[in-house]
């Protein structure tokens, strides 16, 4: 079965410093994956994807995140962070169209993100 | 994206009792999901709400506990019935927009006592 593993649950970095939050799954095959951030009180929005192609993908905010297909990892970063990115970062994961498609996707714990002044 | 509102944002409920969700789409979707966020934990699909058939549940859940209506390409329902205080969670909506990329709702807290 398909899972994903966040390892960290909580970060804490100072405004202006670089993020690395780790993503790590297990699927039988490339899946499609994700990166959603929820702040307090929201929804989740989604932050980018990868289906195919450049593994360094750029996303919303400043985000990107890059997939290595060796590690099973899609590791999102930010080189500057800014007080407003605090939240909570879910990685999630779902089925490739090679693999039959579908929508159902697979989330993580979360990796909750601190960010001190 | 779609924009999507639910309702109520929050309650409280008494064990024992049924809370319905409602979960309002700005466009017309054929995919509409319902998701369980236990405090601290992550997403959990509860079931597939598909407009003109029957719901399709995870694992776990049930229809006797978690029924759905889906009347329309815009709109759908999650009632929680007969809660008990481990109910006590968020509940989202989410759609399929863009192919393979979902969009959610804000949200609903439920408090069960």
């Amino acid at each position: 079965a398909q899972s994903v593993t966040q390892p960290d649950i909580h970060i804490t970095v100072s405004e202006g410093a670089s993020l690395e939050l780790r993503c790590n799954y297990s699927y039988g095959a490339t899946p499609y994956l994700f990166w959603y951030v929820q702040s307090p009180g929201q929804g989740l929005q989604l932050l980018l994807k990868y289906f195919s192609g450049d593994t360094l993908v750029q996303g919303i905010k400043g985000f990107e995140a890059e997939f290595k297909r060796s590690q099973s990892s899609f590791n999102l970063r930010k080189p500057s962070v800014h007080w407003s990115d605090a939240a909570e970062y879910f990685c999630a994961v779902g089925p490739s169209i090679l693999t039959g498609g579908g929508n159902k996707l697979t989330f993580g714990t979360g990796t909750q993100l601190k960010v001190e002044l | 994206s779609a924009v999507i509102s639910q309702k109520p944002s929050r309650d409280i409920c008494q064990r024992g009792t049924s809370l319905t969700i409602q979960c309002q789409v700005d466009s017309q979707v054929t995919m509409m999901f319902w998701y369980r966020q236990q405090p601290g934990q992550s997403l959990t699909l509860i079931a597939t709400a598909n407009q003109g058939s029957e719901a399709t549940y995870e694992s776990g859940f049930v229809i006797d506990k978690f029924p759905i209506s889906r009347p329309n390409l815009t709109f759908s329902t999650l009632t929680v019935s007969n809660m008990s205080p481990e109910d006590s969670s968020i509940y989202l909506c989410s759609v399929v927009g863009h192919p393979y990329e979902q969009y959610f709702g804000p949200g609903t807290r439920l408090t069960v006592t």
